[in-house]
């Protein structure tokens, strides 16, 4: 079974409109943590926000928010006032395990974001 | 700070040839992670090291695969031979390890085998 699902393979947003990423994810740990990464078309994946298992509030870092419902086991990335720059491939992954470097990354197959002008 | 570094950005080699990939990581991070990444796809984990152990390399096609990271700084990933199958960018990562396993990537390397 996919670990991470990203069921979007593709989205539009009108430049400075909010728009969300979905997420959902599957494991048995009680421990684990939730990434949202950014690959433009040049290729390199840039961190975006992290989200722990056992964080009570959803992570914020400037536009970007993570609407984390654990008991939905989703991560969904909103991003706020769309640039165009934010025109990219966007990645969900999850670490799994008790030590933060015990378990491996799970990446979802990614939503390709267009920013619209 | 200077990121992740890799080398070579492109590789095009005819199959059965081997090739080699080099990964220097961010300073003073002790994890390293080899992903292969196919088109439209995520990446996938190849190898995990803490400083100079392999972790994780239960992804590892190790009969034509294999790494390396001596000194426990940077590391190298190997091929021999490679396969048409193989074509796809090999992207290096590294985490600080200390409490918090948030991994930066580097440029990647693109290889076409032909």
């Amino acid at each position: 079974a996919q670990k991470i699902t990203q069921t979007q393979p593709g989205m539009f947003v009108q430049e400075k409109e909010a728009v969300t990423l979905d997420c959902t994810y599957d494991t048995s740990d009680q421990s684990y943590g939730l990434f949202w990464y950014k690959q433009p078309s040049s290729g390199e994946m840039i961190f975006l926000i992290y989200q722990g298992s056992y964080d009570e509030q959803n992570a914020t870092e400037g536009r970007y928010s993570l609407n984390f419902q654990k008991a939905r086991k989703s991560a969904n990335l909103v991003i706020s006032a769309s640039q165009l720059g934010d025109s990219a491939m966007y990645f969900c992954a999850m670490r799994e395990g008790q030590d933060t470097n015990a378990g491996k990354s799970t990446f979802g197959d990614g939503t390709t974001l267009t920013v619209k002008p | 700070e200077a990121g992740v570094v890799q080398s070579p950005r492109y590789k095009i080699i005819e199959k059965k040839q081997p090739v080699a990939f080099w990964c220097n990581p961010i300073s003073g991070h002790n994890t390293l992670y080899w992903y292969l990444q196919n088109l439209g796809q995520g990446p996938e984990l190849l190898i995990r090291y803490e400083n100079e152990e392999a972790v994780d390399d239960s992804q590892l096609p190790k009969d034509r695969f294999s790494a390396e990271r001596l000194k426990g700084v940077d590391s190298t990933l190997k091929i021999q031979p490679a396969e048409l199958g193989d074509s796809a960018v090999y992207l290096c990562a590294s985490s600080p390890g200390l409490g918090t396993d948030t991994q930066y990537f580097g440029p990647g390397t693109r290889l076409t085998v032909l």
